[in-house]
């Protein structure tokens, strides 16, 4: 089955500082990978995706991510923390083939410090 | 484009009432169809997903129960609430086809009193 770990429930860093977010997954199958964003009190919103070709994937906001396979990692960064940054971040990966699920991470709080 | 509606945004509810949450989904045809629940610093629990009309999985047992009565709407019922059903409800979609990306509507924020 697959599975996502999102290291560190609460990342806290200072405005202007970079940002970096961990997430590694395990999957049976090549895996299709998300990085979503919540903000207090709202739906998940989609800030980047891998799914096939280039392994450094730009989204919105000025975050990246990078697959890295022989890592099983998809870390998310970005290089100057704003203060609109501070919300949970959501880790996932598609649930296996022929599946239409994603199977998520249990979520990274961010917080900027002014 | 297509868009997902939640309501009610929240509601606030006694023990042992009856719950129903809707959610639809405007400009796709035949999507899957996803509820969701996030507890209190517990990230999102797949409650229930929905492949087409009438045709229900459940994840979790649990005291609640998910229909599909037309293709484009998915409601979430309870007959008795349990504070324990306290949380943050999403649902969600995604097409058929397509590399998984679910798009997620506002949310309804129940409290079980």
């Amino acid at each position: 089955a697959q599975s996502v770990t999102q290291l560190g429930s609460h990342v806290s860093v200072s405005e202007g500082a970079l940002v970096l977010l961990r997430c590694n997954y395990s999957s049976s199958v090549p895996p299709y990978l998300f990085w979503y964003v919540q903000y207090p009190n709202q739906g998940l919103q989609l800030l980047l995706k891998y799914t096939t070709g280039a392994t450094l994937v730009k989204g919105i906001n000025g975050f990246e991510a990078e697959f890295k396979k022989s890592e099983t990692s998809f870390h998310l960064t970005k290089p100057s923390a704003h203060m609109s940054d501070a919300a949970e971040y959501f880790c996932a990966v598609r649930a296996g083939a022929g599946s239409y699920q994603l199977t998520f991470g249990k979520g990274t709080k961010l917080s900027v410090i002014p | 484009s297509q868009t997902i509606h939640q309501w009610p945004a929240t509601l606030v509810q006694p023990v042992g009432s009856p719950l129903s949450l809707e959610c639809t989904v405007e400009g796709t045809s035949n999507p899957n169809l996803y509820w969701y629940r996030q507890a209190a610093g517990r990230g999102l629990q797949l409650l229930f997903y929905s492949v087409g009309i009438g045709q229900i999985s459940s994840e979790v047992p649990q005291n609640l129960s998910a229909s599909r009565p037309q293709d484009r709407q998915f409601i979430l019922s309870s007959k008795k609430l349990l504070l324990s059903d306290s949380g943050f409800y999403l649902c969600a979609w995604n097409p058929w086809t397509g590399d998984n990306e679910q798009f997620f509507g506002p949310g309804t924020r129940l409290t079980v009193l």
